[in-house]
């Protein structure tokens, strides 16, 4: 089955500095993919995604990248800020239908922000 | 707008006692699903439901059985709870119409098996 890989687990940065998550994939099939954030208490919100078809997609302070070929993928947070604290989810699927809701996730990295 | 919503919100119980966590929703999503979540593991998808009366399993599905009688319902059910099976719990749900992956997640259940 597919495996994802994600690093670091801990990431601390300074308000206004960038933040880059980067995951791995271990299936080529694999075509979607979604990052999640879960604020304490919180169950996870998708905050992005991409599709295989697509290199790159960018909403406002937040970007993603997707390498096919290495199978790798990444999340960058630019500006940074306190409320971006949180731990954030990569995660992989393939197929339609109810495989886009079959995802395999990464463990995490914890991302604080100091003011 | 409810949304999605989990109960209990916290659970303690013993070894080999039968648990169940609920899940319901409000938006009539099609697709439901179960993940746990543990440290060094990220969520794991126990079991999934396309719809009312379809139910098939996920990756960690030993353990646990699963039942979507309505729609808007998919509750888990510890048969015989372990102390590996302590975690905590998010039920999530998907629109059955131009299916783009985007879970809605609950605010989960933490179960502790002592």
């Amino acid at each position: 089955g597919e495996n994802v890989e994600q690093h670091p687990s801990t990431l601390s940065v300074q308000e206004g500095d960038s933040a880059v998550i980067k995951c791995t994939y271990s299936d080529s099939a694999s075509n979607y993919f979604p990052w999640y954030k879960q604020e304490l208490g919180k169950g996870p919100q998708l905050i992005i995604d991409i599709r295989s078809n697509v290199g790159e997609k960018k909403d406002q302070r937040i970007a993603v990248t997707l390498n096919k070929t290495a199978k790798h993928f990444s999340l960058h947070i630019t500006e940074t800020q306190p409320e971006d604290s949180a731990v954030y989810f990569c995660a992989a699927s393939k197929g339609g239908g109810t495989s886009y809701g079959k995802l395999t996730f990464g463990q995490g990295t914890i991302l604080t922000v100091h003011p | 707008d409810a949304g999605i919503t989990q109960s209990p919100r916290y659970k303690i119980t013993e070894t080999g006692r039968q648990v169940t966590l609920m899940c319901h929703q409000t938006w009539s999503h099609s697709y439901m699903f179960w993940y746990r979540q543990d440290l060094g593991h990220g969520l794991r998808l126990i079991y999934y439901s396309a719809a009312a009366d379809i139910t098939d399993k996920g990756e960690v599905p030993d353990g646990y059985v699963v039942s979507r009688s309505k729609t808007e319902n998919f509750p888990l059910t510890l048969e015989s709870a372990t102390r590996s099976q302590t975690s905590v719990y998010f039920c999530a749900s998907s629109e059955s119409e131009g299916f783009d992956g985007k879970l809605f997640f609950g605010s989960g259940t933490q179960l502790s098996v002592l």
